[in-house]
Protein backbone atom coordinates (compact mmCIF):
# COMPACT_ATOMS: atom_id res chain seq x y z
CA UNK A 1 0.00 0.00 0.00
CA UNK A 2 1.33 3.07 -1.26
CA UNK A 3 1.28 5.88 1.50
CA UNK A 4 2.96 8.57 -0.82
CA UNK A 5 1.61 9.06 -4.23
CA UNK A 6 2.83 10.55 -7.26
CA UNK A 7 0.32 10.03 -9.87
CA UNK A 8 2.20 11.92 -12.77
CA UNK A 9 5.31 9.50 -14.26
CA UNK A 10 6.48 12.68 -16.05
CA UNK A 11 6.27 16.22 -17.03
CA UNK A 12 6.71 18.23 -20.19
CA UNK A 13 7.12 21.80 -19.10
CA UNK A 14 8.12 24.65 -21.60
CA UNK A 15 11.29 26.77 -20.55
CA UNK A 16 10.32 30.05 -18.80
CA UNK A 17 6.44 28.65 -17.69
CA UNK A 18 5.48 26.70 -13.91
CA UNK A 19 6.04 23.26 -13.01
CA UNK A 20 3.60 22.05 -10.88
CA UNK A 21 4.25 18.73 -9.51
CA UNK A 22 2.01 17.23 -6.76
CA UNK A 23 2.01 14.49 -4.22
CA UNK A 24 -0.92 12.84 -2.45
CA UNK A 25 -0.51 10.51 1.09
CA UNK A 26 -2.51 8.77 2.68
CA UNK A 27 -1.08 8.32 6.24
CA UNK A 28 -2.48 11.05 8.29
CA UNK A 29 0.69 10.39 10.68
CA UNK A 30 2.89 11.95 8.35
CA UNK A 31 3.57 15.58 9.30
CA UNK A 32 6.52 16.64 7.88
CA UNK A 33 7.10 16.88 3.97
CA UNK A 34 10.11 16.84 1.98
CA UNK A 35 11.03 17.25 -1.91
CA UNK A 36 13.95 15.85 -3.15
CA UNK A 37 15.49 16.21 -6.71
CA UNK A 38 17.69 13.67 -8.30
CA UNK A 39 19.96 13.80 -11.59
CA UNK A 40 20.75 10.41 -13.01
CA UNK A 41 23.68 8.40 -11.51
CA UNK A 42 23.31 10.83 -8.53
CA UNK A 43 21.45 10.55 -5.36
CA UNK A 44 18.51 12.61 -4.52
CA UNK A 45 19.77 15.97 -3.12
CA UNK A 46 17.07 17.96 -0.78
CA UNK A 47 15.37 20.79 -2.00
CA UNK A 48 12.88 21.98 0.52
CA UNK A 49 10.35 21.01 2.95
CA UNK A 50 7.20 21.97 4.74
CA UNK A 51 5.65 21.07 8.42
CA UNK A 52 2.45 20.45 8.91
CA UNK A 53 2.03 23.67 10.51
CA UNK A 54 2.34 26.01 7.73
CA UNK A 55 0.22 26.04 4.43
CA UNK A 56 3.46 27.26 1.86
CA UNK A 57 7.10 27.46 2.17
CA UNK A 58 8.90 29.13 -0.39
CA UNK A 59 12.57 29.36 -1.25
CA UNK A 60 13.91 31.33 -4.25
CA UNK A 61 11.79 29.62 -7.52
CA UNK A 62 10.26 26.78 -5.63
CA UNK A 63 7.37 26.93 -3.40
CA UNK A 64 5.69 23.89 -1.61
CA UNK A 65 1.98 23.59 -0.82
CA UNK A 66 0.07 21.51 1.65
CA UNK A 67 -3.33 21.13 2.01
CA UNK A 68 -3.79 19.08 4.93
CA UNK A 69 -7.28 18.12 4.68
CA UNK A 70 -7.24 16.79 1.29
CA UNK A 71 -4.03 15.32 2.02
CA UNK A 72 -2.19 16.97 -0.84
CA UNK A 73 1.52 18.75 -1.53
CA UNK A 74 2.45 20.38 -4.42
CA UNK A 75 5.87 21.80 -5.82
CA UNK A 76 5.72 24.82 -8.11
CA UNK A 77 8.93 26.03 -9.69
CA UNK A 78 8.30 29.56 -11.22
CA UNK A 79 10.25 30.00 -13.89
CA UNK A 80 11.48 26.69 -15.01
CA UNK A 81 14.74 26.52 -16.27
CA UNK A 82 16.90 23.48 -18.13
CA UNK A 83 18.57 22.86 -15.25
CA UNK A 84 15.29 21.49 -13.12
CA UNK A 85 15.32 18.69 -15.36
CA UNK A 86 15.91 15.63 -13.40
CA UNK A 87 12.90 13.13 -10.86
CA UNK A 88 11.54 14.87 -8.45
CA UNK A 89 10.86 12.74 -5.52
CA UNK A 90 8.15 14.12 -3.22
CA UNK A 91 8.93 12.26 0.66
CA UNK A 92 7.06 12.58 4.11
CA UNK A 93 7.88 11.59 7.71
CA UNK A 94 6.23 11.82 11.31
CA UNK A 95 7.73 13.17 14.27
CA UNK A 96 8.81 10.03 15.35
CA UNK A 97 12.82 11.03 14.52
CA UNK A 98 14.98 9.22 12.25
CA UNK A 99 14.08 5.59 12.71
CA UNK A 100 11.19 5.29 10.78
CA UNK A 101 13.23 7.24 7.93
CA UNK A 102 11.70 8.82 4.76
CA UNK A 103 8.73 7.35 2.79
CA UNK A 104 8.73 8.44 -0.61
CA UNK A 105 6.52 8.46 -3.89
CA UNK A 106 7.71 7.16 -6.85
CA UNK A 107 8.93 10.42 -8.23
CA UNK A 108 7.95 12.40 -11.47
CA UNK A 109 10.18 12.99 -14.46
CA UNK A 110 9.93 16.57 -15.20
CA UNK A 111 11.55 17.49 -18.62
CA UNK A 112 11.69 21.26 -19.10
CA UNK A 113 11.59 22.14 -23.03
CA UNK A 114 13.19 24.76 -24.56
CA UNK B 1 33.95 18.52 2.82
CA UNK B 2 33.27 15.39 1.06
CA UNK B 3 29.75 13.81 0.83
CA UNK B 4 27.91 10.53 1.26
CA UNK B 5 30.38 8.27 -0.90
CA UNK B 6 29.10 4.46 -1.67
CA UNK B 7 31.25 1.88 -3.03
CA UNK B 8 31.18 -0.07 -5.62
CA UNK B 9 29.25 2.16 -7.53
CA UNK B 10 28.04 -0.75 -9.75
CA UNK B 11 28.04 -4.68 -8.63
CA UNK B 12 27.54 -7.68 -11.08
CA UNK B 13 26.45 -10.72 -9.19
CA UNK B 14 25.40 -14.38 -10.03
CA UNK B 15 22.60 -15.07 -8.12
CA UNK B 16 23.31 -17.16 -4.70
CA UNK B 17 26.54 -15.06 -4.15
CA UNK B 18 27.19 -12.97 -1.19
CA UNK B 19 27.54 -9.11 -1.57
CA UNK B 20 28.48 -6.14 0.77
CA UNK B 21 28.15 -2.82 -0.02
CA UNK B 22 29.79 0.40 1.85
CA UNK B 23 28.52 3.46 2.93
CA UNK B 24 31.26 6.27 4.33
CA UNK B 25 28.89 9.15 5.81
CA UNK B 26 29.58 12.82 6.11
CA UNK B 27 32.26 12.84 8.99
CA UNK B 28 30.35 13.81 12.49
CA UNK B 29 26.95 12.47 10.84
CA UNK B 30 25.46 10.75 13.54
CA UNK B 31 22.17 9.27 11.89
CA UNK B 32 22.49 6.87 9.03
CA UNK B 33 20.07 5.51 6.54
CA UNK B 34 19.96 2.69 3.69
CA UNK B 35 17.22 2.95 1.42
CA UNK B 36 16.81 1.34 -1.78
CA UNK B 37 15.44 1.89 -5.17
CA UNK B 38 13.93 -0.84 -7.25
CA UNK B 39 13.01 -0.12 -11.23
CA UNK B 40 10.34 2.34 -11.56
CA UNK B 41 9.85 2.26 -7.97
CA UNK B 42 10.60 4.79 -4.83
CA UNK B 43 12.86 4.51 -2.11
CA UNK B 44 12.49 1.77 0.02
CA UNK B 45 13.59 2.58 3.63
CA UNK B 46 15.66 -0.17 4.62
CA UNK B 47 17.20 0.18 7.95
CA UNK B 48 18.38 3.42 10.42
CA UNK B 49 21.69 3.65 12.42
CA UNK B 50 21.73 6.26 15.47
CA UNK B 51 25.83 5.77 16.05
CA UNK B 52 26.27 2.03 16.16
CA UNK B 53 22.53 0.79 16.52
CA UNK B 54 19.87 0.23 14.45
CA UNK B 55 16.89 0.41 16.62
CA UNK B 56 14.71 -1.51 14.47
CA UNK B 57 15.40 -4.11 11.91
CA UNK B 58 12.04 -4.65 10.65
CA UNK B 59 12.30 -2.47 7.43
CA UNK B 60 15.26 -4.90 5.85
CA UNK B 61 13.35 -7.54 2.88
CA UNK B 62 14.51 -10.38 4.43
CA UNK B 63 16.94 -12.34 6.73
CA UNK B 64 19.24 -12.67 3.99
CA UNK B 65 19.98 -8.86 4.02
CA UNK B 66 21.64 -7.87 7.69
CA UNK B 67 23.87 -4.40 7.85
CA UNK B 68 26.24 -3.12 10.69
CA UNK B 69 28.16 0.00 11.48
CA UNK B 70 30.91 0.69 12.99
CA UNK B 71 32.87 3.73 15.05
CA UNK B 72 29.97 5.16 14.19
CA UNK B 73 31.26 6.05 10.70
CA UNK B 74 31.39 3.59 7.54
CA UNK B 75 28.01 1.17 7.06
CA UNK B 76 28.09 -1.83 5.31
CA UNK B 77 25.08 -3.79 3.76
CA UNK B 78 25.11 -7.44 3.39
CA UNK B 79 23.01 -9.61 0.98
CA UNK B 80 23.57 -13.20 1.49
CA UNK B 81 22.27 -15.51 -1.51
CA UNK B 82 21.42 -12.64 -3.47
CA UNK B 83 18.45 -13.83 -5.76
CA UNK B 84 17.61 -11.34 -8.93
CA UNK B 85 14.33 -9.53 -6.82
CA UNK B 86 17.77 -7.82 -5.04
CA UNK B 87 18.78 -6.07 -8.31
CA UNK B 88 18.02 -2.40 -7.38
CA UNK B 89 20.06 0.60 -6.59
CA UNK B 90 21.24 1.05 -2.55
CA UNK B 91 21.22 4.47 -1.78
CA UNK B 92 22.99 5.20 1.99
CA UNK B 93 22.20 8.83 3.46
CA UNK B 94 23.53 10.64 6.44
CA UNK B 95 22.22 13.11 8.85
CA UNK B 96 23.60 14.88 11.37
CA UNK B 97 21.10 13.88 13.86
CA UNK B 98 18.15 11.98 13.30
CA UNK B 99 16.23 14.89 11.74
CA UNK B 100 13.83 14.49 8.85
CA UNK B 101 14.83 18.12 7.82
CA UNK B 102 17.45 16.89 5.56
CA UNK B 103 19.36 13.47 4.67
CA UNK B 104 21.97 13.62 2.60
CA UNK B 105 22.05 11.03 0.00
CA UNK B 106 25.17 9.25 -2.01
CA UNK B 107 25.09 8.30 -5.50
CA UNK B 108 24.13 4.57 -4.74
CA UNK B 109 25.38 1.12 -5.78
CA UNK B 110 23.57 -0.54 -8.77
CA UNK B 111 23.54 -3.89 -7.98
CA UNK B 112 22.28 -6.30 -10.57
CA UNK B 113 22.22 -10.00 -9.92
CA UNK B 114 22.28 -12.38 -12.87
Amino acid sequence: DQQVKQNSPSLSVQEGRISILNCDYTNSMFDYFLWYKKYPAEGPTFLISISSIKDKNEDGRFTVFLNKSAKHLSLHIVPSQPGDSAVYFCAATDSGGGADGLTFGKGTHLIIQP
Amino acid sequence: GAGVSQSPSNKVTEKGKDVELRCDPISGHTALYWYRQSLGQGLEFLIYFQGNSAPDKSGLPSDRFSAERTGGSVSTLTIQRTQQEDSAVYLCASSLIPDYNEQFFGPGTRLTVL
